[in-house]
This record gives C-alpha cells, sequence and structure tokens, in this order.
C-alpha cells in the first residue's frame, strides 16, 4: 500500500478484555516496529521486527503484551486482560534497510 | 543514564528566527540519527536524517552531527507558525533497534 496502515484507529475496551492491534506495513519494508504514546510523552519502544522474527522484544511492559508477524507482512499487537495503564495510542512503524521509520497513524486504545 | 536525551522545553521563538533543537545520545556506536515532527493528535514525521559528521541542509532545516561529542541538532532558519510541534530526535545504534527522545516542544509566535 501507500503508507503504514493500521487499524482499528480507535479502541474502547473494558477493563479485563483482551485486545489485537493491526499494522499493514508498507509494501517490501522488511522491519516492522510498534511503539506506544501515552499523553504528553515520548515514544516507548515495544518491539521489532526483522522479517518474521523478533530480535529485541525488550519494551513489551509485561507477559500480557505479544506480537507477531506472519508473511513477512501484516503484524499483529494483543494484550491481555487490558489494564487502566494500558490507554495509549500504539503507533506501528517500517522501514526497509537503513531506511528511516515511516510511521501509521496509531491506534488510540482506552481501557474504561 | 538514559539513550537519547532531549530538552523538553517548551522552546519559544518569535517568527522569522532561528529556532535551535538539542539532542545528545549515549551509545557510541551509533551510526543513524533523524528528526521528527509531530503535530498535536497527529503521527511523527520525518524531516531530516544524517548519518556523517557535519552539517545537512534541506530547506530551512539543517542538521548537525557531532559523533565525538554524542550530539546531534536540528536548526529551523525563519521559522513558521506552521513549524510550532514536538520535535523528537531517533537515533539507531548497533541493532536496527530505533531509540527516540521524549521530543522538545516547540511554539513558534507570530
Amino acid at each position: 500500500g501507500a503508507g503504514v496502515s493500521q487499524s482499528p484507529s480507535n479502541k474502547v475496551t473494558e477493563k479485563g478484555k483482551d485486545v489485537e492491534l493491526r499494522c499493514d506495513p508498507i509494501s517490501g519494508h522488511t522491519a516492522l516496529y510498534w511503539y506506544r504514546q501515552s499523553l504528553g510523552q515520548g515514544l516507548e519502544f515495544l518491539i521489532y521486527f526483522q522479517g518474521n522474527s523478533a530480535p529485541d522484544k525488550s519494551g513489551l511492559p509485561s507477559d500480557r503484551f505479544s506480537a507477531e508477524r506472519t508473511g513477512g507482512s501484516v503484524s499483529t499487537l494483543t494484550i491481555q486482560r487490558t489494564q487502566q495503564e494500558d490507554s495509549a495510542v500504539y503507533l506501528c512503524a517500517s522501514s526497509s534497510y537503513n531506511s528511516p521509520l515511516h510511521f501509521g497513524n496509531g491506534t488510540r486504545l482506552t481501557v474504561t | 543514564q538514559k539513550e537519547v536525551e532531549q530538552n523538553s522545553g517548551p522552546l519559544s521563538v518569535p517568527e522569522g528566527a532561528i529556532a535551535s533543537l538539542n539532542c545528545t545520545y549515549s551509545d557510541r556506536v551509533s551510526q543513524s540519527f533523524f528528526w521528527y515532527r509531530q503535530y498535536s493528535g497527529k503521527s511523527p514525521e520525518l524531516i531530516m536524517s544524517i548519518y556523517s559528521n557535519g552539517d545537512k541542509e534541506d530547506g530551512r532545516f539543517t542538521a548537525q552531527l557531532n559523533k565525538a561529542s554524542q550530539y546531534v541538532s536540528l536548526l529551523i532558519r525563519d521559522s513558521q507558525p506552521s513549524d510550532s510541534a514536538t520535535y523528537l530526535c531517533a537515533v539507531k545504534g548497533g541493532s536496527e533497534k530505533l531509540v527516540f527522545g521524549k521530543g522538545t516542544k516547540l511554539t513558534v509566535n507570530p
């Protein structure tokens, strides 16, 4: 596609429910990144993929968070048993080797 | 020590002035450096990338890199109100992981 596509754009969920966030990167981009941005804060690194493998998942906040990427393309970020502190904008970005990241529009997650 | 540090600001400059944004990083093997602009409620967008020591100019923007001092800066000449945003410094080290600073909020006053 023309850019990084994320869905849904907004998600409101009840505390304790599971949520899945989807990212469709730019075609041909081998690297895919997930970041989290809380209101008024910077970008917090969560995980990145090179192809289907995740060389660095050091930023995942807890074992409630997991991510996968299939076919070297689409990625899903899953948050189990959501908590209110999980409320944030989740940003996905993709890049090809040694090129800058291009971001999607993000998914705004609200846990009530 | 934080990996990428920026003055959070806010930085306020008058229209037409030069805005200077600074960033330091801790990983000496870092090779790639980026400046992103983020308008309120929007995603970050790339402004400049720089990979070698010295200056790189693109229109009103100049990125400066000094690897010995582990310092990268962004100058915005002839600042416009439309430049008002948060500017994020990002550094890629030995791996492909891109680490962002917390950003500097810039306000350009008409």
